[in-house]
């Protein structure tokens, strides 16, 4: 069965602290991804990944680095964190190729940053 | 660049009614169409989507969907609610790269009316 996990289902950090979301997959995938998730706003895409060591920027990159050193695990580190930055952040995966391939949904990490 | 819109983002059905949720995609290229349901405190998961061929597609717990081209649509639908279906639905449309990105429309928060 397809799982992608991330490391915290909640998290508070303070006002400039560096924080990192970790996301890990087991299905061999060659794409990930990370969005946040906002009420009345959708899902919108920070960071993908295609390939180890590859990034590109999504719809709202700033404030926001990632790191995919293994082709399993997917990064999100948000240098210092500020108080916009309190969401639900959610990782995906998915089989490079196909415009039709599926993203498989971790559980997300609810972000409170005070 | 392809975009999503989802009218109304609360929708209230009685138990045992039927179930709409309107989609509507600009996309300049063949889109490829997806629905997702995100249950509390979950991530997303996957209830249909449409690639090629039959414009009718149906997806998991009773659900479908019709692509319409001419209307450029992608409604989904239920014959009869239940309970169980109390959650946030998503349509999304790929994007024209090979990369698998999606756009995310803002989504349904559905509640259901016993």
């Amino acid at each position: 069965d397809v799982k992608v996990t991330q490391s915290s289902r909640y998290l508070v950090k303070r006002t400039g602290e560096k924080v990192f979301l970790e996301c890990v997959q087991d299905m061999d995938h060659e794409n990930m991804f990370w969005y946040r998730q906002d009420p009345g706003l959708g899902l919108r895409l920070i960071y993908f990944s295609y390939d180890v060591k590859m990034k590109e920027k999504g719809d709202i990159p700033e404030g926001y680095s990632v790191s995919r050193e293994k082709k399993e695990r997917f990064s999100l580190i948000l240098e210092s964190a500020s108080t916009n930055q309190t969401s639900m952040y959610l990782c995906a995966s998915s089989r490079e190729g196909l415009r039709s391939e599926t993203q498989y949904f971790g559980p997300g990490t609810r972000l409170l940053v005070l | 660049a392809q975009s999503v819109t989802q009218l109304g983002s609360h929708v209230s059905v009685s138990e045992g009614a039927l179930v709409l949720l309107r989609c509507n995609y600009s996309s300049s290229v063949p889109p490829y169409l997806f629905w997702y349901v995100q249950y509390p405190n979950q991530g997303l998961q996957l209830l249909l989507k449409y690639t090629t061929g039959a414009t009718l597609v149906k997806g998991i717990n009773g659900f479908e969907a019709e692509f319409k081209k001419s209307e450029t649509s992608f409604h989904l639908t239920k014959p009869s609610a239940h309970m169980s279906d109390a959650a946030e639905y998503f349509c999304a449309v790929s994007d024209s790269g090979g990369n698998n990105r999606l756009a995310f429309g803002k989504g349904n928060q559905v509640v259901v009316i016993p």
